[in-house]
């Protein structure tokens, strides 16, 4: 079966910094997200992206997070200036279309630490 | 807005036994309910879906749910457990305001004793 494929695996940051989480969706998916799991929590939607721009985000997505398709195969989540808070798995997924029931394929997951 | 419980967030069985992972969920409106799989140092798996129809729904690695709508419940089973069970799993409601997004239940981890 296809993959969804994030990198890192792990990712360890400072307070304040850049962070740019990688993920290579399935290559014939069209709607891209961000998923994230802080330890001990419930997995939480960040956003969603279609046609090269976003059509949902929570509220968990502030200002301080970006997303990105910058070419034909990889989706980016970034945040600007992380903070403690922002230590979590984060999941990126893909599916083939958009819509109610449509299955969702996550990756693996990148495990952000904010020292 | 849309949510979901699982109750046990540990959940241990023996090789054999019937496996039974609880989820209620609360919803305003019709949902459609997921149940994925975790193992460890991998992605979230889609095990299985209740979109509409037939409200016994059979997955992948003999799992099946049924939408129980007067009770909220969408609860997991597998009659017979195996040790290639053992996995975190997540209930979860679409919601019926953003067909994008998924609402998660807080996990249940599956132990299955030899």
């Amino acid at each position: 079966e296809p993959e969804v494929t994030q990198t890192p695996s792990h990712q360890v940051t400072q307070m304040g910094q850049e962070v740019i989480l990688r993920c290579v969706p399935i290559s014939n998916h069209l709607y891209f997200y961000w998923y994230r799991q802080i330890l001990g929590q419930k997995v939480e939607f960040l956003v969603s992206f279609y046609n090269n721009e976003i059509s949902e985000k929570s509220e968990i997505f502030d200002d301080q997070f970006s997303v990105e398709r910058p070419d034909g195969s990889n989706f980016t989540l970034k945040i600007r200036s992380t903070k403690l808070e922002d230590s979590a798995m984060y999941f990126c997924a893909s599916s083939e279309v958009g819509g109610f029931g449509e299955k969702l394929f996550f990756g693996s997951g990148t495990q952000l630490s904010v020292l | 807005a849309q949510s979901v419980t699982q109750l046990g967030s540990h959940v241990s069985v023996s090789e054999g036994a019937l496996v039974l992972l609880r989820c209620n969920y609360s919803s305003s409106v019709p949902p459609y309910l997921f149940w994925y799989v975790q193992y460890p140092n991998q992605g979230l798996q889609l095990l299985l879906k209740y979109t509409t129809g037939a409200t016994l729904v059979k997955g992948i690695n003999g799992f099946e749910a049924e939408f129980k709508k007067s009770e909220t419940s969408f609860h997991l089973t597998k009659p017979s457990a195996h040790m290639s069970d053992a996995a975190e799993y997540f209930c979860a409601v679409s919601d019926p305001g953003s067909a994008r997004q998924l609402t998660f239940g807080s996990g249940t981890q599956l132990t299955v004793l030899p």
